[in-house]
């Protein structure tokens, strides 16, 4: 069974601050992706990472794939009320599944407060 | 459409009932997916298209999930003698080459 290990489940911040999310697992991944879900919605993809130690930006947001291709990180500078949702990383293509068949993390629900 | 559309948005079921859940990817798609999603957490795959090919249904619990395709365009997943575990959001997903795109999705309130 693949596992994504997703922490922390649950951050609540002031707005201004810094936060990171961490994503790990045993598994190796042809890629791994974030998504933020708002309540009543479905996921929205953030970013794609495929090669190991990439680093991608979004704006205020850090994505990391690790060496390894097994973890990542999302890093948010500056915390904004309007990033608060449900964060998810997803990994694809481990053991060679079908490429779109996603593994996900059990998510972490942020809350940034005004 | 322009995204992957969903219907019903809700749904409620008494238990033992029987429940179709529709998915319209965009047009075009090749790639269609089913997850579900119990709240507060991650989705978890059920099962995988490519056109109407069922190419992979490992995630579906129990013989009550059933998933079609048949045009290789719309899909069904019906749920037969819904139970009370069974209350989740199903989500659809389409897509083309790496990227999924997701629906709004299903809720299924199992009563």
């Amino acid at each position: 069974t693949q596992l994504l290990e997703q922490s922390p489940q649950f951050l609540s911040i002031q707005e201004g601050e810094n936060l990171t999310v961490y994503c790990n697992s045993s598994s190796v991944f042809s890629s791994l992706q974030w998504y933020r879900q708002e309540p009543g919605e479905g996921p929205v993809l953030l970013v794609t990472v495929v090669t190991g130690g990439e680093v991608k930006k979004l704006k205020r947001l850090t994505f990391q794939f690790g060496d390894a291709r097994k973890d990542s990180s999302l890093h948010i500078t500056a915390a904004q009320p309007g990033d608060t949702g449900l964060y998810l990383c997803a990994g694809a293509g481990a053991g060679g599944t079908s490429y779109g068949k996603l593994t996900f993390g059990q998510g972490t629900i942020l809350t940034v407060h005004p | 459409g322009a995204g992957v559309s969903q219907s019903p948005r809700y749904k409620v079921a008494k238990r033992g009932q029987d429940v179709a859940l529709r998915c319209d990817p965009i047009s075009g798609h090749v790639s269609l997916f089913w997850y579900q999603q119990a709240l507060g957490q991650g989705p978890e795959f059920l099962t995988y298209f490519q056109n109407e090919a069922q190419l992979d249904k490992s995630g579906l619990p129990s013989d009550r999930f059933f998933a079609e395709r048949p045009e290789g365009s719309v899909s069904t997943l019906k749920i037969q003698r819904t139970q009370q575990e069974d209350s989740a959001v199903y989500l659809c997903a389409s897509s083309l080459i790496t990227e999924a795109f997701f629906g709004q999705g299903t809720r299924l309130t199992v009563v």
